[in-house]
Parts: structure tokens; sequence; C-alpha cells
């Protein structure tokens, strides 16, 4: 995925509904991938990783996907409250551990 | 926990003067910390790499004169921007790897820049 973005997508998400997070990599040899939460004026907050030899991991009230015949990554947030309104970033770790961050998807929890 | 602090947490700088901002990784050793870069509504750009003891490597377009960063111990990294101007004004966010090899990175809260 782009590693810069001017505009960030928003989701909108009512309180409770299931939320959908989508990310395209680049990298058909990238093989370990993390999702952050950043709130505002905050720094990234790892939520969950998930390495290229699987392509579903769960964790608590989250759960991300990946397909790597397509290059996509997917998280997906059950029952969403709105503690997590925050912007959500996928990132690819590359060679020396450095992450290649995507653009970012605003999600706003509506009451 | 694996806890990383920047400070300040939000400066604003005069223009043409330069700013230093600490990163520290409180409870555990990083041979390795990371410079981020962030403007409003973006992603996070990776500036450069910090390794304790030896010479950051910086990213392409980063200018290693003006953001000068020293990595003098397995707990502190800093980020020196130097001249500053109106267009360095963002969020810098820097990050912290274990010395024991895990890959994971431990982000610090944020410093916000902002040149007047």
């Amino acid at each position: 995925g782009e590693s810069v973005g001017l505009h960030l997508p928003t989701l909108s998400v009512q309180e409770g509904d299931n939320s959908i997070i989508n990310c395209a990599y680049s990298n058909s040899a990238s093989d370990y991938f993390i999702w952050y939460k950043q709130e505002s004026g905050k720094g990234p907050q790892f939520i969950i990783d998930i390495r290229s030899n699987m392509d579903k991991r769960q964790g608590q009230r989250v759960t991300v996907l990946l397909n790597k015949t397509v290059k996509h990554l997917s998280l997906q947030i059950a029952a969403t409250q709105p503690g997590d309104s925050a912007v959500y970033f996928c990132a690819e770790v590359a060679s020396w551990g450095k992450l290649q961050f995507g653009a970012g998807t605003q999600v706003v929890v509506t009451p | 926990g694996a806890v990383v602090s920047q400070h300040p947490s939000w400066v604003i700088c005069k223009s043409g003067t330069s700013v230093k901002i600490e990163c520290r990784s409180l409870d555990f050793q990083a041979t390795t910390m990371f410079w981020y870069r962030q403007f409003p509504k973006q992603s996070l750009m990776l500036m450069a790499t910090s390794n304790e003891g030896s010479k950051a490597t910086y990213e392409q377009g980063v200018e290693k004169d003006k953001f000068l960063i020293n990595h003098a111990s397995l707990t502190l990294s800093t980020l020196t921007v130097t001249s500053a101007h109106p267009e360095d004004s963002s969020f810098y966010i820097c990050s912290a790897q274990r010395t024991s090899g895990a890959s994971e990175q431990y982000f610090g809260p944020g410093t916000r820049l902002t040149v007047t």
C-alpha cells in the first residue's frame, strides 16, 4: 500500500456494529504485518499482527485476515465501541524491522 | 510492559533555532530506535534508523545535517532539528526495538513541533 496519503478515508460505524478496515500492500515478499491504532495526538498502539504463513488471526474483539494472492489485509473489529474511534494503520515489516505504513483509515463510531 | 517516552510532548520554537527531542525506553534496552514524522491527516513516514553506538541510517530525502540523530545509550536516542523552519512543523514519533532481537517496535507518545 501507499505510505503517504493526503486524505484519510473515513469509516463511520454505529456503536455495536462490526467494523472492517481494509489495507492493500505492495511487496509480495512481505511476510509480517501489523495493525496499529492511533488516537489523536498519540503514538501508534499495537493491535494485532500476522505472519504470511497464516491467513487469519484472532485477538480480543479483533480479527486480521490476510489474502496473499491479492496482497490484501483486513482488520475486523467486533461490536465497535466509542473507544475504538481512532485512525488505524496497517504496516508491512520490511528488512531490519523497518515498518512501511499504509495510508490509514479514520474510524468514527457514532452512538 | 515496554514503555517508550518522549520529551518534550510539545514544543514551539522560532524559525532558525534548533530543537532537541528525546526518546527513551524506560523498562527495556533498545539497540535500535526509529524516528518518524507525521503530518496532519497523513501516515507515518520513517525518517531514520538509529543504532546505539553507530551512525544513523537516513531514509531517502531526509537531510542528515538537518535532522541530527544521536543514540548514545541503549535507552536514549535524540533527534535535533537544526535551523528549524515552519515546514518542519510536524508530529515526530520515535519507536524502540528490544535488544533481544524481537522485531516488535514500541512507540513513544510523539512530540508536536511548531515552528513560528
